[in-house]
Parts: structure tokens; sequence; C-alpha cells
């Protein structure tokens, strides 16, 4: 069974911090997925990563997928209080078309 | 464009009644996803359809559950009989069956209250 780890599981931050967030697995993905989610909607898809070692910039935010394709981060420069909000990590299993979550990072940004 | 559309976004029932939430999926999409959405376990992949055929149901929890997808425009998640623990956010998503495009597009979803 493909599992995705996600930490941590809870972040509370003042604007303006930077912030990291993990996804781990010991699974090898096709390609993976940042989702942000906030509340009463469903995830809205941020970037996709599909080649070992890629790096993506969406502005302030830096995805990075790890050279085994195992893992994945995401980095959030100078945070406001508009990312507060539950980001998820998703991965495409190799091969087929199922696409697992893990169990979300909640992001609070103080103003 | 349309994005997924479910209904009802909001149900309320009581536990024994037959429940069911509909989704249609963005047109040309030919994977369908459906997602349970609970704080104690997070997004669980319930079931998938590509081109309309069941491909893997294994997350349905119970016999209670049942999806369907008679065309490429419509699906259904159907419990019967509910029961209180079946309360959750249930989400609908899409996606192109593409390796290179694996992205899924979700619903707004439907939050389910059995009492």
């Amino acid at each position: 069974t493909q599992l995705l780890e996600q930490s941590p599981q809870f972040l509370s931050i003042q604007e303006g911090e930077n912030l990291t967030v993990y996804c781990n697995s010991s699974s090898v993905f096709s390609s993976l997925q940042w989702y942000r989610q906030e509340p009463g909607e469903g995830p809205v898809l941020l970037v996709t990563v599909v080649t070992g070692g890629e790096v993506k910039k969406l502005k302030r935010l830096t995805f990075q997928f790890g050279d085994a394709r195992k893992d994945s981060s995401l980095h959030i420069t100078a945070a406001q209080p508009g990312d507060t909000g539950l980001y998820l990590c998703a991965g495409r299993n190799t091969g087929g078309f199922k696409t697992i979550f893990g169990a979300g990072t909640r992001l609070f940004v103080k103003a | 464009d349309a994005g997924v559309i479910q209904s009802p976004r909001h149900e309320v029932t009581e536990m024994g009644q037959e429940v069911t939430l509909r989704c249609k999926p963005i047109s040309g999409h030919n994977s369908l996803f459906w997602y349970r959405q609970t704080m104690m376990r997070g997004l669980e992949l319930l079931i998938y359809f590509n081109n309309n055929v069941p491909i893997d149901d294994s997350g349905m929890p119970e016999d209670r559950f049942s999806a369907k997808m008679p065309n490429a425009s419509f699906s259904t998640l159907k419990i019967q009989p509910s029961e209180p623990r079946d309360s959750a956010v249930y989400f609908c998503a899409s996606s192109f069956a593409d390796r290179r495009v694996p992205e899924a597009f979700f619903g707004q979803g439907t939050r389910l209250t059995v009492v």
C-alpha cells in the first residue's frame, strides 16, 4: 500500500515568516501534486512535478520533487494571511491512474 | 468552463435512510474519482472510474456503499442504509487519464450528516 506522510500536521506562523512542508513516501510516484484547500471548498491544484529533482516556483511558493521521486517539499517565502489553508500532497502511482493523498498540513498565518 | 459539479452541497439524513450523491465531471475528462474527507482520516479514495468503468473500488468501506457511472457525464455514490459514521464531506474529482497531465479537478463537495 502506497502512503504519503506529510509533516508538520499543523503550523501556525506570523506573517512574513518562511516555512517548509514535507511529503514523504517509501514508494516511487510517476508524478506528485500539491493542492490547497480552503474551508467549504474542494482542493485546488497548485503544481505538478514529474521529473526527479525538479523544482518549480509559483510566486512565493517553491516546490521540489526528490531525486528518487519518493518525496517532495513545499517552501513558502514571506507567508501572508492569504496563504492560510490545508496543503495536500498527492501522488500518482506508476503505471496507473490512481492518485492518493497525504493527510495534509494545516497552515495558519497570523497578521 | 464549468468545473466538476456536485449535488447536493449539503445533506442531512436519518440513520437507515438511503443517500445518493451526484457528480457531473468536467466535459472531456475520462477519469472520475470519489473521495471522502474527515478530520480523522483525511482524504480517502473510495473508487475511481476510467472511461465509465470502475477500475479500483478497494476504498469503498462496506457493501452499503455503491457507485455507478452510467455515462461520461454523470456518476452517483449511494449509501444504503446510511449510518452516523458515514458523516463526512464527499468529493468527486475528474481528470484526463493521461500520464502527462495527471491533475484532478475537484468539485465543491457534499457535506453529509447522518443523525
